[in-house]
């Protein structure tokens, strides 16, 4: 069974500072990994994906993510946080070669970013 | 626009009765997914269906049931409501992405039902 784990509810950090929202998982064989931000009363969008390759993803409005195979972690970063990156953020994993291509998402991390 | 398209945005019921949920995925996608998002259960995946066949099936009531039609759009069936079915019912469908070739899930806005 595979699943993921996001330790954090929430996370604060102020405009303009750093930040990261954290990840780990636990998957059969090899992952693929995913981050997913919600918007207040929108549905889930996503940002970035990790499949092969450069173990540093990049992805939309500045986003990145990365892979630490031996910490099973896939932590999203950036380095300079906007008041409009607040919002709901979901990681979720599948098992690569798995037949269905659901995903297993963690409980997600409230991300505020105060002005 | 994801492009997928979930009607109705909000729904308010009460406890015993019964509603469908639809959704059509992206054009010419051929999969779709259901998830659940409850505030104590988070995300949940319900079901996928495939060119109309069932392919996966996570963590869904008897109470639900769902089908996707020959046009690949997809409804999904809540009966016997409790007040715990409340919840945003989301709809997916995948997208090959063209890099990696692996497949992404695209969202719908959800569904939004209250059970009183």
């Amino acid at each position: 069974a595979q699943s993921v784990a996001q330790p954090e509810d929430q996370v604060n950090v102020a405009e303009g500072n750093p930040l990261t929202v954290k990840c780990t998982y636990s998957v059969s064989g090899n992952p693929y990994l995913f981050w997913y931000v919600q918007y207040p009363n929108r549905g889930l969008q996503f940002l970035l994906k990790y499949i092969t390759g450069d173990n540093l993803v990049k992805g939309s409005y500045g986003f990145e993510a990365e892979f630490n195979k031996s910490q099973t972690s896939f932590h999203l970063k950036k380095p300079s946080a906007l008041v409009s990156d607040s919002a709901l953020y979901f990681c979720a994993v599948r098992e690569a070669g798995a037949g269905s291509y659901q995903l297993t998402f963690g409980k997600g991390t409230k991300l505020s970013v105060i002005p | 626009d994801s492009g997928v398209t979930q009607t109705p945005k909000h729904l308010i019921t009460a406890t015993g009765q019964r509603v469908t949920l639809r959704c059509s995925p992206r054009s010419g996608d051929l999969s779709v997914y259901w998830y659940q998002q409850s505030l104590d259960q988070g995300l949940q995946f319900l079901i996928q269906y495939y060119n109309g066949e069932e392919r996966a099936k996570g963590n869904i009531l008897e109470r639900f049931s769902a089908q996707q039609f020959p046009d690949l759009h997809s409804e999904l069936n809540l009966s016997s409501l409790e007040l715990g079915d409340s919840a945003l019912y989301f709809c997916a469908s995948s997208v090959r992405d063209r890099g990696s070739g692996a497949n992404v899930l695209t969202f719908g806005a959800g569904s939004r039902l209250t059970v009183l």
